[in-house]
């Protein structure tokens, strides 16, 4: 089965410092790539969408020159925390989707960042 | 506006039980419905994915239905095992324009105890 991988699954980084999160699909071609967050005990909420090669769509409410997206190959999209607060400490999971097919998206393992 | 309610919020069960997740949904257009587990600081993994078309779907000891007319679905989990123990979050997936949207429920925390 399709397989997304993320990197790093934990961090902890200190406040004003910025950390990036990698996502990769391991064995298929993903034309689209999503970010979620997540808070304890609640639901995954979108966070952008990226295709490969153009620029990500944001979600309301979702700084985008806070939370930077890059989506430069089709097996790869980062998504960099920059200048992290305390409030940005959530668990990060990206999914993958393939273009045409809207039956699946494949998700990530999550990676939980801590800012102090 | 797009919703997604599932119930119960949580559930406690012995293992070997039998049980039955609810989802209503409000979510239009509808594309489809999906289940998906989510261990504990684990990204969620797809159960079934259900179209309009279809009623009920089976893989392995879970079993979900739909009922497009009511908006409803239900996840039934068999003989259930300690391994069982997670949240079940229903998705139900909607088309606007050229992308298809998610529209995540809060999930139902299932723990499986001896």
């Amino acid at each position: 089965g399709a397989v997304v991988s993320q990197h790093p699954s934990r961090v902890i980084c200190k406040s004003g410092t910025s950390v990036k999160i990698e996502c990769r699909s391991l064995d298929f071609q993903a034309t689209t790539m999503f970010w979620y967050r997540q808070f304890p005990k609640k639901s995954l909420m979108l966070m952008a969408t990226s295709n490969e090669g153009s620029k990500a769509t944001y979600e309301q409410g979702v700084e985008k020159d806070k939370f930077l997206i890059n989506h430069a190959s089709l097996t790869l999209s980062t998504l960099t925390v920059t200048s992290a607060h305390p409030e940005d400490s959530s668990f990060y999971i990206c999914s993958a989707g393939i273009s045409g097919s809207s039956y699946e998206q494949y998700f990530g393992p999550g990676t939980r960042l801590t800012v102090t | 506006k797009n919703q997604v309610e599932q119930s119960p919020q949580s559930l406690i069960i012995l293992e070997g039980k039998n049980c039955t997740l609810q989802c209503n949904y409000t979510v239009s257009p509808f594309s489809n419905l999906r289940w998906y587990k989510q261990d504990t600081g684990r990204g969620p993994v797809s159960l079934t994915i259900m179209t309009f078309s279809e009623n009920t779907k089976s893989n392995g000891r879970y079993t979900a239905t739909l009922d497009a007319d009511t908006k409803q679905s239900s996840l039934h989990i068999t003989a259930s095992q300690l391994s069982d123990s997670a949240s079940y979050i229903c998705v139900v997936s909607r088309h606007t324009g050229t992308a298809s949207k998610l529209t995540f429920g809060t999930g139902t925390r299932l723990q499986v105890t001896l």
